[in-house]
């Protein structure tokens, strides 16, 4: 089974500045798929930005990008130019390629705090 | 707006009963997944379905179950509830025309409260 730990229960940046939010994952699998996921106090869960793990570039959504190492199955996300709208809890998921299960495994999530 | 609706938006109810829940995924989308969000264990795979039939279980108790009907729309159903069950439910559909594509859009969720 899948795994998905995100080690920062809360994090906290300064307006304007850059915060990078970590996850690691274990899958046997060759072929997967990797999302941040942002709920904010509304509780709706946002899409933020999804890698293809056969892609080598990583994925970039305007402020948004994510350092993905495959060999390591480490799958960071990096906010640049923080806003108070980023705050909010951020959350790592996996997907397989849909050979088995396909519901997402989630991390337990990153509280992301934006200081004014 | 994701596209996906979910009602009700809020449901308090006591223990032992049975409820409900709805869903309705975006134009065109054939998969729906129920997910469960609760304090203790975060957010959970629940189920999913594909096209009317059931594609995946994940962490569904057998006091849950689900099913998709021919306009697609989905209902969880959760009977004997317990205080535990408390939570908020997500339903999220997905495209799934493509092999291997996996993005799903959530819905806004339904908060269950067993008191």
């Amino acid at each position: 089974a899948q795994t998905v730990t995100q080690s920062q229960p809360e994090m906290s940046v300064q307006e304007a500045e850059t915060v990078t939010l970590s996850c690691t994952y274990d899958t046997s699998e060759s072929d997967y798929y990797l999302f941040w996921y942002k709920q904010p106090p509304s509780r709706q869960m946002i899409l933020v930005i999804r890698q293809e793990a056969y892609k080598q570039q990583n994925a970039t959504e305007n402020r948004f990008s994510v350092n993905f190492q495959k060999a390591a199955k480490s799958f960071s996300l990096k906010i640049s130019d923080s806003q108070l709208g980023d705050a909010a809890m951020y959350f790592c998921a996996y997907g397989g390629s849909g050979g088995g299960a396909d519901g997402l495994t989630f991390g337990k999530g990153t509280h992301l705090i934006i200081q004014p | 707006d994701s596209g996906v609706t979910q009602t009700p938006k809020h449901l308090i109810t006591a223990t032992g009963q049975r409820v409900t829940l709805r869903c309705s995924p975006r134009s065109g989308d054939l998969s729906v997944y129920w997910y469960q969000q609760s304090l203790d264990q975060g957010l959970q795979f629940l189920i999913q379905y594909y096209n009317g039939e059931e594609r995946a279980k994940g962490n569904i108790l057998e006091r849950f179950s689900a099913q998709q009907f021919p306009d697609l729309h989905s209902e969880l159903n959760l009977s004997s509830l317990e205080l535990g069950d408390s939570a908020l439910y997500f339903c999220a559909s997905s495209p799934r025309g493509v092999w291997g594509y996996n993005e799903q859009f959530f819905g806004p969720g339904t908060r269950l409260t067993v008191l």
